[in-house]
């Protein structure tokens, strides 16, 4: 079965510095990553997903993220954090065999902006 | 589009109260899915469709049912509400499979915030 995990419960960032988050997964086959964001009240938007091909994957809002199967990881980044991306951030691992429907998501990384 | 609609917004229930979350969506969107968000445990599977007239169960299936009778609409019926069920619950949907990769895109709607007491 399908597992993700997010190590971080909060990160605190200055605007403009960089920002990494983590997502790690646990498959036995080829997993299919996605990561989402989720702003205060709000559902959630895929930013990137990641299915096959090159390893680093480009999202919407200057975010992308980086696939190594030998680390098992998935993490997201982003050059330079404006004070909008604060937000809470999802990993999901789907499996092609359900039609990506059982999408397992991680616990979420709650991304906090300083000035 | 209007996406994926849900109602109500807010919802307050008594221990043992029945009622129904609605979710609608205007894309002609074969799959559909219910999922509870909780703090610190993500968002968990309830059931999905994969089209009209088929529903599976996910991760947290017990206390729910669904029906997809048309391909618009996938409601979440909760018989006897109980204070575990509180939550906020997230309707999702997606093209399918026979769009190709490039419609594996979930859209999710708003969310229902649900109190049990």
């Amino acid at each position: 079965a399908q597992s993700v995990t997010q190590p971080d419960i909060h990160i605190t960032v200055s605007e403009g510095a960089s920002l990494e988050l983590r997502c790690n997964y646990s498959y036995g086959a080829t997993p299919y990553l996605f990561w989402y964001v989720q702003s205060p009240g709000q559902g959630l938007q895929l930013l990137l997903k990641y299915f096959s091909g090159d390893t680093l994957v480009q999202g919407i809002k200057g975010f992308e993220a980086e696939f190594k199967r030998s680390q098992s990881s998935f993490n997201l980044r982003k050059p330079s954090v404006h004070w909008s991306d604060a937000a809470e951030y999802f990993c999901a691992v789907g499996a092609i065999e359900t039609g990506f429907q059982k999408l397992v998501f991680g616990t979420g990384t709650r991304l906090l902006v300083s000035p | 589009n209007a996406g994926v609609t849900q109602t109500p917004k807010f919802q307050v229930l008594k221990t043992g109260q029945s009622m129904t979350l609605q979710c609608a969506q205007d894309m002609n969107h074969e799959y559909m899915s219910w999922y509870r968000q909780d703090p610190g445990m993500g968002l968990r599977l309830i059931h999905y469709s994969v089209g009209a007239g088929i529903t599976d169960q996910g991760e947290v299936p017990n206390g729910y049912n669904v029906s997809r009778s048309t391909t618009e609409d996938f409601p979440l019926r909760l018989l006897s509400a109980a204070p575990s069920q509180t939550s906020v619950y997230f309707c999702a949907s997606r093209l399918g499979l026979a769009g190709g990769r490039g419609t594996d895109t979930q859209y999710f709607g708003p969310g229902t915030r649900l109190t049990v007491l």
